[in-house]
Parts: C-alpha cells; structure tokens; sequence
C-alpha cells in the first residue's frame, strides 16, 4: 500500500498528558499537511511543511502544538499538556509540490479524558 | 469566517437518480477546487476536481461545475448507488495561500435502495 499512513489511529489518554502522532506520507510528496476534523465540522488546516521546512502554521495550533519533519519524510505531530478541548480526528495528507490534490490518511482520533 | 459554505447538511436521493450537492464560496482567490466522500472513522478519500480555468469536469459517474461569477461550484452524482451513501466535503485552494484546503462543513449523502 503506497497511501499515506497514520499511527496510532486512535488515542485514549488523560488531561495533561504528552501524546505524538505519526505520518507517512505518499514517498514521493514533498508536501506534508496536517488537519483537525471535530464533529459535525470539516477538517481545519493547521500547518504544513515542504520537505523539512515548516511553512505555515495555523492560528490554531496553540504553543501546546509542536510539528516536525526532520528528513523531509515522516512527521511528527506533538501536543504537550493535553486537554479535552483537543478530542478530535488528526489528519495527515501529502502532496507534490505544485501538486493541487492532497491525499489523506486515515486518521489518528484522539480522546481526552 | 466560514470561506466555504455547505448549506444543505443532508440530502437522501433514491437509487438511480441523480444526487446534486452545492457548495458556495466567498475568497476570490481560490483557483481550485476539490470534493473528497468520508466514511465514519476514516480519512478523506479525493473524488474529483477542478480548475478555475474550467467550468466543468467530469470522472465517470462523478461531474463537477464551476460557476466563478456566482462562486458556486456542484457536485453531480448520476446514477446515485447505495455506495454512495457518505459524507461529501467541498474545498477549495490557492497556490499563493501554499495550497491548504479550506473545507465546507460537509453533506451527509443517504442512497436509498
């Protein structure tokens, strides 16, 4: 399977804790873009990279939120000190650079107790 | 600001007929357009697109049209197959905003058989 790929794909963990995500993006995409999707809402953009530089970061992705992509492959997304506002679908997609059409994973969903 | 709209929440169609879903578009500067179909627990998976340059664009069963003037695009679906039965999101991109996807809040489809 070449898609894009997310680990763990769900998440249970207690308020205050540290939790990171994983995603593996389509390996020749440059462009890595990472999503939240709540109930009842689309998913929102929160930052992305192209190669390993992070270009963007939403105004929603608080100080809690850290992201990285070290060798322009895999990213990492970190919250530190969760709360149960960030119950929510963490959504991974990639693309080539220039490339309109970004390909989604399959999601890692995230509660916070 | 909600930049993309989706004003129709849910629509139920009968097999075999045609399923129209609208979205609507306020920033000008968007020059792509693209609607992904979502299955609980699951990530987006890309259905069809289109080009600001074009008005229309068609993939099989799936067809989708671009009206800039009144920043309206649809997405036609002939014939509807229970398969179909999903949430469809539309959203839109520039390349000057590095191409994120700004999401419409989503339609629930039902196909009844």
């Amino acid at each position: 399977d070449t898609g894009v790929s997310q680990n763990p794909r769900h998440k249970i963990t207690k308020r205050g804790q540290n939790v990171t995500f994983r995603c593996d993006p389509i390996s020749e995409h440059n462009r890595l873009y990472w999503y939240r999707q709540t109930l009842g809402q689309g998913p929102e953009f929160l930052t992305y990279f192209q190669n390993e530089a992070q270009l963007e970061k939403s105004r929603l992705l608080s100080d809690r939120f850290s992201a990285e992509r070290p060798k322009g492959s895999f990213s990492t997304l970190e919250i530190q000190r969760t709360e149960q506002g960030d119950s929510a679908m963490y959504l991974c997609a990639s693309s080539l650079m220039g490339g309109e059409t970004q390909y989604f994973g399959p999601g890692t969903r995230l509660l916070v107790l | 600001d909600q930049q993309v709209k989706q004003n129709s929440p849910s629509l139920s169609v009968q097999e075999g007929r045609i399923s129209i879903l609208n979205c609507d578009y306020t920033n000008s500067m968007f020059d792509y357009f693209l609607w992904y179909k979502k299955y609980p627990a699951e990530g987006p998976t890309f259905l069809i697109s289109i080009s600001s340059i074009k008005d229309k664009n068609e993939d099989g069963r799936f067809t989708v049209f671009l009206n800039k003037s009144a920043k309206h695009l649809s997405l036609h679906i002939v014939p509807s197959q229970p398969g179909d039965s999903a949430v469809y999101f539309c959203a839109a991109s520039a390349g000057f905003y590095g191409n994120k996807l700004v999401f419409g809040a989503g339609t629930i489809l039902r196909v009844k058989s």
